[in-house]
């Protein structure tokens, strides 16, 4: 059974330039929900989506972004890249009428310059 | 707002040794408590996961246990191993009712280094 995919895994930006990251969750999961982990701030969330619909969001500015597809595939979104958003993006996804035990990707390093 | 500590921020400890990790957390109304462990430029691995309604399991040499009242779970790792260095994360997922959903608070991690 596949685990949580997430592309790419290494990418490096210019300031002000935009990235959009994906991220495949487990056969069967719904909810996907993405972090942000910074050696300062340690692992943030984001947001979390669930039958294509946001349904939580964290303390992060608009400029982060996301959406959930029918196939439940994910992409997160971040527009005028700030060198502050230089970080390991992970994203996990559980299925809720299991356990609720979240699984995590290997996380795509953005790297802004 | 819940907030998730980790003591102590790095250990080291000689190959055999069993060793405690502990994590406290400040909001006792929580969902399941889940212990993780990360390597250097890795995502998370999930190790344990305990229900708010559970008070410990276990998986192989580790075993977690949660006292939700008092905010704290240990992660106990029995004969512990040079593969076992790593930093172990510990997150809460709030309660449903109060609008947790999937959404984990994590605490900042413990170092491990286990040395031959």
């Amino acid at each position: 059974k596949a685990g949580v995919t997430q592309t790419p895994r290494y990418l490096i930006k210019t300031r002000g330039q935009q990235v959009t990251l994906s991220c495949s969750p487990i056969s069967g999961h719904r909810s996907v929900s993405w972090y942000q982990q910074t050696p300062g701030q340690g692992l943030q969330f984001l947001f979390e989506y669930f039958s294509e619909t946001q349904r939580n969001k964290g303390n992060f500015p608009g400029r982060f972004s996301g959406r959930q597809f029918s196939n439940s595939r994910s992409e997160m979104n971040v527009s005028t890249l700030e060198l502050g958003d230089s970080a390991l993006y992970l994203c996990a996804s559980t299925n809720e009428a299991n356990t609720g035990e979240l699984f995590f990707g290997e996380g795509s390093r953005l790297t802004v310059l | 707002k819940q907030e998730v500590t980790q003591i102590p921020a790095a250990l080291s400890v000689p190959e055999g040794e069993n060793l405690v990790l502990n994590c406290s957390f400040t909001d006792s109304a929580i969902y399941n408590l889940q212990w993780f462990r990360q390597d250097p430029g890795k995502g998370l691995t999930s190790l344990l996961l305990i229900q708010s309604s559970q008070r410990e399991q276990t998986s192989g040499r580790l075993n977690a246990s949660l006292d939700k009242s008092s905010g704290r779970s240990t992660l106990y790792i029995a004969a512990s191993q040079p593969g076992d260095s790593a930093t172990y994360l510990c997150a809460v997922r709030g309660d449903l009712l109060t609008g947790g959903g999937n959404k984990l608070t994590f605490g900042t991690g413990t170092q491990l280094k286990v040395e031959l």
